[in-house]
């Protein structure tokens, strides 16, 4: 089956300091591979995706590099803010055996970032 | 744009009661999954509706269930709650079914067993 292992938290750093959280991911099919963010109280936003192998998805500062030969997707920030504090969430999206395109998405289990002033 | 919206906010409920959940989409989008969020099982997928068909089921006992309506409105109903039932639940919507668009959460309902 599908699934996404996160690096396990909460993390905590300075501002300005350099951010990864790693994620693996196991997949049959063709998965795509997104990261997205949850502020305390908020559903979940899309941080940034990557749709096939080497694609790097990029937003807000964050990066994150499709490696198929490690089945990895870790996210990076050269320099945090306090207001970055949020739950990061791993996720991929893949087809079935028959190579059908479905919607949902196979999470990890969420890394809790403070960063501090 | 008006972006996914969940009512009620917040339910308090009593073992064995029943609860419906409500999602509208943003205009336009076919696609309507829910996702169940709990602090020990993270998040869990239940279900994607597209074009008012169940097109993929998750994990969870026959007691949760749920449709979409031909304006792409969705429902999901529990049946006979338990107390681990009491979870964050969010609904995301995609303009299409691939793997590859973006998913849009809303902001969740909040469900208390008691």
């Amino acid at each position: 089956g599908n699934s996404v292992t996160q690096m396990e938290g909460p993390v905590t750093l300075s501002e300005e300091a350099f951010l990864t959280i790693n994620c693996t991911y196991t997949a049959t099919g063709y998965p795509s591979l997104f990261w997205y963010v949850q502020y305390p109280g908020e559903g979940l936003q899309l941080l940034l995706k990557a749709t096939k192998a080497d694609d790097k998805g990029s937003n807000k500062g964050f990066e994150a590099t499709y490696r198929k030969e490690t089945t990895s997707f870790h996210l990076e920030k050269g320099s945090v803010q306090v207001s970055d504090s949020a739950v990061y969430f791993c996720a991929l999206s893949t087809t079935n055996a028959g190579g059908t395109s479905y919607g949902k998405l196979t999470f990890g289990q969420g890394t809790i970032l403070t960063v501090h002033p | 744009k008006a972006g996914v919206t969940q009512t009620p906010r917040y339910l308090i409920k009593t073992r064995g009661q029943q609860v419906t959940l409500s999602c509208s989409p943003i205009s336009g989008h076919r696609s309507v999954s829910w996702y169940q969020q709990t602090p020990g099982q993270g998040l869990q997928f239940l279900f994607e509706y597209f074009s008012e068909t169940q097109r993929n089921k998750g994990n969870f006992p026959g007691r949760f269930s749920g449709r979409q309506f031909s304006n792409s409105r969705s429902e999901m109903n529990v049946s006979t709650l338990e107390l681990g039932d009491s979870a964050l639940y969010l609904c995301a919507s995609r303009v299409g079914g691939s793997r590859n668009t973006e998913a849009f959460f809303g902001q969740g309902t909040r469900l208390t067993v008691v």
